[in-house]
């Protein structure tokens, strides 16, 4: 069945940096754009990242412009988010999550990923 | 950008039918047929509910349903079940390949 599972989350200090990764499998990881969505204890969503299928398009919230670089390696069917320049607001679980559309995109998120919690803290 | 703008909070009955509101601008769920909907609970991811309006995914419940006048989106659930109790959130393309969601709206079920 279709899965994503993200990983490399932890405790940070501010100005820090962390990797996030997201493997996916049960489809074809290459045709689809994925997205980072992130959610703070308590908050609601918000959107983070956006990558096209094929890595040639990357989008950002204004937030995180210039401290994220969201990439992905289809050949590994995993998806990244290096997180630079960490603040205290960057606190919150980092979902991966997938566009419907094969090779398109639907701005919307059919499958997610169970999350993975990034704490910037001193 | 703003988020889109939800009640806090919103309660039914069993069985009753209940809507919340997503309200953007036009320059998002004014502009777009990109407004999809999110069920989650309590340290769950997200599932897909609603997506380009009025779109249900295969496997949602056909009590789901949404719907679009001017700048505000809504979800309408009706025959309420208990299991329906969640917070949901609206979320639509803003333009300039960004996405705004709304704050959340946290469904009680009495």
């Amino acid at each position: 069945q279709m899965q994503l599972v993200e990983s490399g989350g932890g405790v940070v200090q501010p100005g820090g940096s962390l990797r996030l990764s997201c493997a996916a499998s049960g489809f074809t990881f290459s045709s689809y754009a994925m997205y980072w969505v992130r959610q703070a204890p308590g908050k609601g969503l918000e959107w983070v990242a956006f990558i096209r299928y094929d890595g040639s398009d990357k989008y950002y919230a204004d937030s995180v412009k210039g401290r994220f670089t969201i990439s992905r390696d289809n050949s590994k069917n995993t998806l990244y988010l290096q997180m630079n320049s960490l603040r205290a607001e960057d606190t919150a679980v980092y979902y991966c999550a997938k566009d419907s559309l094969i090779l398109g995109i639907g701005w919307y998120f059919d499958l997610w990923g169970r999350g993975t919690l990034v704490t910037v803290s001193s | 950008q703003s988020a889109l703008t939800q009640p806090a909070s919103v309660s039914g009955s069993l069985g009753q039918s209940i809507t919340i509101s997503c309200t953007g601008t036009s320059s998002d769920v004014g502009i777009y047929n990109l407004v999809s909907w999110y069920q989650q609970h309590p340290g769950k991811a997200p599932k897909l509910m609603i997506y380009e309006v009025s779109e249900r995914p295969s496997g949602v419940s056909n009590r789901f349903s949404g719907s679009k006048s001017g700048n505000t989106a809504s979800l309408t659930i009706s025959g309420l079940q208990a299991e329906d109790e969640a917070d949901y959130y609206c979320c639509s393309y803003a333009g300039s390949s960004t996405l705004l969601f709304g704050g959340g709206t946290k469904l009680t079920v009495l």
